[in-house]
């Protein structure tokens, strides 16, 4: 198993363009969530999902969208990017029956807006 | 709403030295609690867990004490080492129904740089 993987690792912007990070998991977990690493600040969730075709807002979801059309694929869309979402982005997942709280991260991606 | 608060910043040991980085929660309910260690250019990584009161949490000479009483879940090594290295998270999870038992709310991290 691949475990979570992540795609681009790093990536960089222009104020106003969109762009889709990719996360994918080959474990068939069906919880799959998006968090922000900013120093200082921890890690906070964006968007999660409990399973294809059901999706919902984390603690800062402005200025993100998400989809999940299958259970391996959970991809995370900047509408139009602003310096503000400069961060590093993880992916997590977790089987549902899993023990609570035990999520697989991602390698996660760098991103820089200018 | 769920909160955690951690050690802050950074701490720098000598390899051979005593560890504790101390992590507070804040919660209605009756939440599990984890440490997530994040090493440099990595996701982070389930540490250690304790799913309830006076549950201790091991791994690789690290413990964690769950004390329902106090509210926290402090991260102690008699000794550390260089290897241990990294940046710790504590972190919550509380029994909502649904989904909600399954979000993690995390402390802001505390960056362990062990001195050789």
């Amino acid at each position: 198993n691949a475990g979570v993987t992540q795609t681009p690792k790093f990536q960089v912007l222009k104020t106003g363009q969109s762009m889709t990070l990719q996360c994918a998991q080959d474990m068939n977990h069906e919880y799959m969530s998006w968090y922000r690493q900013d120093p200082g600040m921890g890690l906070r969730l964006i968007h999660y999902s409990v399973g294809a075709g059901i999706t919902d807002q984390g603690e800062v979801p402005n200025g993100y969208n998400v989809s999940r059309s299958t259970t391996e694929d959970f991809p995370l869309r900047l509408l139009s990017a602003a310096p503000s979402q400069t961060s590093v982005y993880f992916c997590a997942s977790i089987p549902f029956g899993g023990a609570r709280g035990t999520q697989y991260f991602g390698p996660g991606t760098r991103l820089l807006v200018l | 709403g769920d909160s955690v608060v951690q050690t802050e910043g950074q701490v720098l040991p000598s390899e051979g030295d005593s560890l504790i980085v101390n992590c507070s929660y804040e919660t209605t309910q009756y939440p599990s609690l984890f440490w997530y260690v994040q090493y440099p250019g990595e996701g982070p990584q389930l540490h250690l867990k304790a799913m309830k009161a006076n549950d201790k949490g091991r791994n690789k000479g690290f413990e964690a004490m769950y004390r329902k009483e106090t509210t926290s879940f402090h991260l102690e090594k008699d000794s550390v080492q260089e290897s241990d290295s990294a940046v710790y998270f504590c972190a919550l999870s509380a029994p909502y129904s649904g989904a909600g038992s399954y979000q993690l709310t995390f402390g802001k991290g505390t960056k362990l740089s062990v001195i050789p």
